[in-house]
């Protein structure tokens, strides 16, 4: 299985902080990442697909980027709304998922 | 817009088998994509399940593959989990979601079912 770590486990930040989450996986994955938001009893939402391409409806201040072990997500001025859990994951193998972020306020 | 929700027991005992029913609208589940089933454990952590796809064709996580079955409905649009001999470990949330066939990403989601396993 290719497992994905995400880094850190939770990041306090205050609203308009740009922040980066980490997704480094176990061996390359070429682009087959992507990255999702989670808030408290909701479902997952899709926010990057293939490591950095845009999702339509999802505001411009998220972004991703990286390719084969070493990913990021990053949130260009974080508001309120964006505080919950991020998730990252593959599909150049099966599917698998990371552990998460959690985005708290400071 | 599609739409995806999930129903099933809540409630099942151990080494019973769980059955779940996801219910497609906005898209027919026989045009294309594929129907997948992830669970999330207590402490957050996703599994994919495995999925049946647009021409009913199956693929599961072969970690689950001796006693898991993902079948569908196409009259009613709906697709199906049978999970066998669950134990404590089965307690879950179960979505069901949408995906390309291979190699992608899940971009609709149901709310969820929380299944708990327990005598």
């Amino acid at each position: 299985d290719i497992v994905l770590t995400q880094s850190p486990a939770t990041l306090s930040v205050t609203p308009g902080d740009r922040v980066s989450l980490s997704c480094r996986a176990s061996q390359s994955i070429s682009n087959y990442l992507h990255w999702y938001q989670q808030k408290s009893h909701e479902s997952p939402r899709l926010l990057i697909k293939y490591a950095s391409q845009s999702i339509s409806g999802i505001p411009s201040r998220f972004s991703g980027s990286g390719s084969g072990t070493d990913f990021t997500l990053s949130i260009n001025s974080v508001e309120t709304e964006d505080f919950g859990m991020y998730f990252c994951q593959q599909s150049n193998s099966w599917y698998t998922f990371g552990g998460g972020t959690k985005l708290e306020i400071k | 817009d599609v739409q995806l929700q999930e129903s099933g027991p809540g409630l099942v005992k151990p080494s019973q088998s769980l059955s779940l029913t996801c219910t497609v609208t906005g898209y027919s589940i026989t045009s294309d994509y594929a129907w997948n089933w992830i669970r999330q454990f207590p402490g957050n952590k996703l599994e994919w399940m495995g999925y049946i796809s647009y021409s009913g064709s199956t693929s599961y996580n072969p970690s689950l593959k001796s006693r898991i079955s993902i079948t569908r409905d196409t009259s009613k649009n709906q697709f199906f989990l049978q999970l066998n001999s669950v134990t404590t470990e089965d307690t879950a949330t179960y979505y069901c979601a949408r995906s390309l066939k291979t190699g992608t990403y899940f971009d609709y989601w149901g709310q969820g079912t929380t299944l708990t396993v327990s005598s």
